[in-house]
């Protein structure tokens, strides 16, 4: 069986602070590991995906995302908010042989000015 | 735009009544979902297609709900006698073949109202 779990509901930041994202997943197997974003109104877009390549994953829109197998985490990562990162943030797992993602609950990314 | 297209983006409904959403994927992609997505939560498996074959369906997935994808082209996805329970973001998602983690890329949605 595979789950996500993610640690916060919402996330408030101010722009030009740094950005975490937390995410802990389950797996049975070695996992691929993805962040997708969500912004009102638009599609599921991929942010970054891990495929047991290295284990620092840079993504779109200078986020990135370490994956340590020792802690099963995942999160999630930018060093400086900008307005328009404000949207749904979902951890996301899959692994071979089961063609389904397992998505969480996701996280409400708010940026303040 | 060459990306997956849903239609239609809305649809409200009396319950009771049936609904059908369709999904056209990218061209090239031969596996297709469809998730469903309630309000604060996130998407939750349906069903998969690989070509015109549904090889996988969820739990979630009743006896009121069937999908097609009879050329392995676009998809519908049909709920008959609609609950209000049934009222959700209903996503479809396409990727290419491989054994790989390949990207599934998602349409818009469909947001489904039955009052």
């Amino acid at each position: 069986a595979q789950s996500v779990t993610q640690l916060d509901s919402h996330v408030s930041v101010s722009e030009g602070t740094p950005v975490l994202l937390r995410c802990n997943y389950s797996s049975s197997y070695s996992p691929s590991l993805f962040w997708y974003v969500q912004h009102p109104n638009k599609g599921l877009q991929l942010l970054l995906k891990y495929t047991s390549a290295a284990t620092l994953v840079k993504g779109i829109n200078g986020f990135e995302a370490e994956f340590k197998k020792s802690e099963t985490s995942f999160h999630l990562t930018k060093p400086s908010a900008h307005m328009s990162d404000a949207a749904e943030y979902f951890c996301v797992v899959s692994v071979a042989g089961r063609r389904a993602l397992t998505f969480g609950s996701g996280t409400r990314l708010q940026v303040q000015p | 735009d060459t990306g997956v297209s849903q239609n239609p983006r809305h649809k409200i409904t009396k319950r009771g009544q049936n609904v059908t959403f369709r999904c056209d994927p990218i061209s090239e992609h031969n596996r297709l979902y469809w998730y469903r997505q309630t309000l604060g939560q996130g998407p939750e498996f349906l069903t998969y297609f690989q070509n015109e074959a549904q090889l996988e369906k969820s739990r979630l997935l009743s006896d009121r709900f069937s999908a097609e994808r009879p050329k392995g082209s676009f998809s519908t996805l049909e709920i008959q006698r609609t609950e209000q329970g049934d009222s959700a973001m209903y996503l479809c998602a396409s990727r290419s073949g491989g054994t790989g983690a390949n990207e599934q890329f998602f349409g818009p949605g469909t947001r489904l109202t039955v009052l």
